[in-house]
């Protein structure tokens, strides 16, 4: 059973346009959520992080916001940009989870289109 | 500061052979985690190992395994390989300071059963 869900496989965006990019989780005891970033033939990145104790985090053109009442988190991404063509992972820790450790969902590929 | 390095970064076996894959992390960092993707099912996590040893599993069968030197590096093995084992092995380190979530992976390396 999955733990954490990226429901849409692919997304399609205009270049400047904002890209929404969902994750669900199932398991309460998860309290900290990443974002990585993958391009082909390489490995991910680290985008965002958040800690259950917030709702909102952000850097640059990236916001991660947590709702945890709907077990849901979502990434943001403004203005969206042609490089930010890539598949994004959602992932997530459990309270005294360790750092290699982390439970990742499927991806949703983005698209960006100039 | 050198990536994570993987190798090999692609090989072809066939079924009921066994692999051998390396990682060699970044310096300084003790903990090294593998992930398995695949198309279907995303990165999955399967194991962990931090100062030689393992940490924590994922649900793999035991025909993978794999354990860390006292540098750090670290090798995986797959014994009796099956068509299914094909994938992306992912290697990723970390600092393990304090609790960040964020994984440095290397390029992977990719294994086709046949």
């Amino acid at each position: 059973d999955q733990q954490v869900k990226q429901n849409s496989p692919s997304l399609s965006v205009q270049e400047g346009r904002i890209s929404i990019l969902n994750c669900d989780y199932t398991n309460s005891m998860f309290d900290y959520f990443l974002w990585y970033k993958k391009y082909p033939a390489e490995g991910p990145t680290f985008l965002i992080s958040i800690s259950s104790i917030k709702d909102k985090n952000e850097d640059g053109r990236f916001t991660v916001f947590l709702n945890k009442s709907a077990k849901h988190l979502s990434l943001h991404i403004v203005p969206s940009q042609p490089g930010d063509s890539a598949v994004y992972f959602c992932a997530a820790s459990p309270y005294g989870g360790s750092q290699g450790n982390l439970i990742f969902g499927k991806g949703t590929k983005l698209s960006v289109k100039p | 500061k050198a990536g994570v390095t993987q190798t090999p970064r692609y090989l072809i076996k066939t079924r009921g052979q066994q692999v051998t894959l390396s990682c060699s992390p970044i310096s300084g960092h003790r903990s090294v985690s593998w992930y398995q993707q695949t198309p279907g099912q995303g990165l999955q996590f399967l194991f962990e190992y931090f100062s030689e040893t393992q940490r924590n599993k994922g649900n793999f069968p035991g025909r993978f395994s794999g354990r860390q030197f006292s540098n750090s590096r670290s090798e995986m093995n797959v014994s009796t390989l099956e068509l299914g084992d094909s994938a992306l092995y992912l290697c990723a380190s970390s600092l393990d300071r304090e609790f960040t979530g964020e994984l440095f992976f290397g390029e992977g390396s990719r294994l086709t059963v046949l």
